[in-house]
């Protein structure tokens, strides 16, 4: 089955560039869409076909994807971007979704 | 706007059949544009998908869930609901429901709301 792969955890400091990487095979290929997920809350659609950003989600995230790896990339972080940010694909042989083990962002 | 809401009990003795709801508001469960689902997350771990409902009924299943799961939709209520039998300590985490947006194309799906997800504790 196809599997995505996160770091498990990254830092960086505040004013800085984070960029959060989803490897799986050929995952240029495919759309991939980017949660958020803060300290005891449910998760939010930061990103949506690799780079687009729903209302209310911040410029300073962005998306791109070509080749192994998607990468989510937020600009100017700031000490309330500290959360878990999880990706995801459709398989569409099965039918069913397909979630990334989640990097848990650090805002030193 | 679209918000969906958890609700079923929190805790469920071991063997038994934890039952969950989902409703909907801000948007109709027939709308043929997305799908309904349940996620899970084990305390300090991932998301993990159990399944999702059309409206019509249809479901698809987590191979990994599918002899225990069931999922069913009543559209006069604008709700889905979650059954998982024989449960166990292992079935203990965070439930989600959320919309399944269907995009362009078939592999183009994504979760979008979710629900704020209700603790189920799984003891005797």
């Amino acid at each position: 089955s196809y599997v995505l792969t996160q770091p498990p955890s990254m830092s960086v400091a505040p004013g800085q560039t984070a960029s959060i990487t989803c490897g799986g095979n050929n995952i240029g290929g495919r759309t991939v869409h980017w949660y958020r997920q803060k300290s005891g809350q449910a998760p939010v659609l930061v990103i949506y076909y690799d780079s687009d950003r729903p209302s209310g989600i911040p410029e300073r995230f962005s998306g791109s994807n070509s080749g192994s790896t998607a990468t989510l990339t937020i600009s100017r972080v700031e000490a309330g971007d500290e959360a878990d940010y999880f990706c995801q694909v459709w398989d569409s042989l099965s039918d069913h979704p397909i979630f990334g083990g989640g990097t848990k962002l650090t805002v030193l | 706007q679209v918000q969906l809401q958890e609700s079923g009990p929190g805790l469920v003795k071991p063997s038994q059949t934890l039952s969950l709801t989902c409703t909907v508001s801000g948007d109709s469960i027939s709308n043929p544009n997305h799908y309904w689902s349940w996620i899970r997350q084990h305390p300090g771990k991932g998301l993990e998908w159990i399944g999702y409902i059309f409206y019509s009924g249809t479901a698809f299943y987590n191979p990994a869930l599918k002899s225990r799961v069931a999922i069913s939709v009543d559209t006069s209520k604008n709700q889905f609901s979650l059954n998982v039998t024989s449960v166990t300590a292992a079935d203990s985490a965070v439930y989600y429901c959320a919309t399944i947006t269907l995009g362009r194309y078939s592999t183009s799906r994504w979760f979008d709301p979710w629900g704020r997800g209700t603790l189920v504790t799984v003891s005797s």
